[in-house]
């Protein structure tokens, strides 16, 4: 079974500071990727990142990065000088063939709540 | 913009009367997902077409259905709300050639009275 932890519920951060939302994933698939998703008060799932499970290079894209450490299972993201703008619920997934074998299941973990204040 | 279409976005019915949400995707991916999401908590997956192929998830109330009659068009069918079935209802759409990213639409949000 596939278990994906975000220990941190809420994040409340000032403005310009920097954040690292942390996740901690279960898989016995040796194939697997991993996700980012942001969600704004408007309730539609934004994709930020995808990451397979054999590629552990680290991403910067603007002020996101994301640290892929299969030794811990770890897939953390960290926002560099935080915007009011970035105040959403941010999910980590992990994504694995279902067993049928049609198509992937993406089991998400609970997701942080990160408030930016000015 | 290539993109996945949810309508209506906001819905509300009563307590026992059918209802349909509706999903559509430009992107000509093969795979749709329906997922609910309660206030506070992940989304959790209903079920999936994969082209025609209907994927139930085994914990999916049989009070839910859908339909797919082409490749661009999914409907979610919930034959008889209860005020526990009120939360955002999410369409995903992904093309199932190796990376798999799914892309969500804006949602549905259902209010049962």
């Amino acid at each position: 079974a596939q278990k994906v932890t975000q220990a941190q519920t809420e994040i409340s951060v000032v403005e310009k500071e920097d954040v690292t939302l942390d996740c901690v994933y279960e898989t016995r698939d040796t194939t697997y990727y991993l996700f980012w998703y942001k969600q704004p008060p408007s309730g539609e799932l934004v994709f930020l990142i995808r990451r397979n499970s054999f590629d552990e290079q680290n991403e910067i894209s603007g002020r996101y990065s994301w640290n892929f450490q299969k030794s811990t299972s770890s897939f953390n993201f960290t926002i560099t000088a935080s915007q009011v703008v970035d105040s959403a619920v941010y999910f980590c997934a992990l994504s694995v063939r279902f067993s049928s074998g049609s198509a992937r299941q993406l089991t998400f973990g609970s997701g942080t709540q990160l408030t930016v204040l000015p | 913009d290539a993109m996945v279409i949810q309508n209506p976005r906001y819905q509300v019915t009563q307590f026992g009367k059918p209802v349909t949400l509706s999903c559509s995707q430009t992107l000509n991916h093969n795979v749709m997902y329906w997922y609910q999401q309660k206030s506070s908590q992940a989304p959790k997956l209903l079920f999936h077409y994969y082209d025609k192929d209907f994927n139930n998830e085994a914990d999916t109330p049989d009070n839910f259905q859908s339909r797919r009659p082409n490749t661009s068009f999914c409907f979610l069918d919930i034959r008889s709300p209860g005020l526990g079935d009120a939360a955002m209802y999410l369409c995903a759409t992904s093309r199932e050639t190796g990376t798999d990213t799914q892309y969500f639409g804006p949602g549905t949000r259902l209010t049962v009275l």
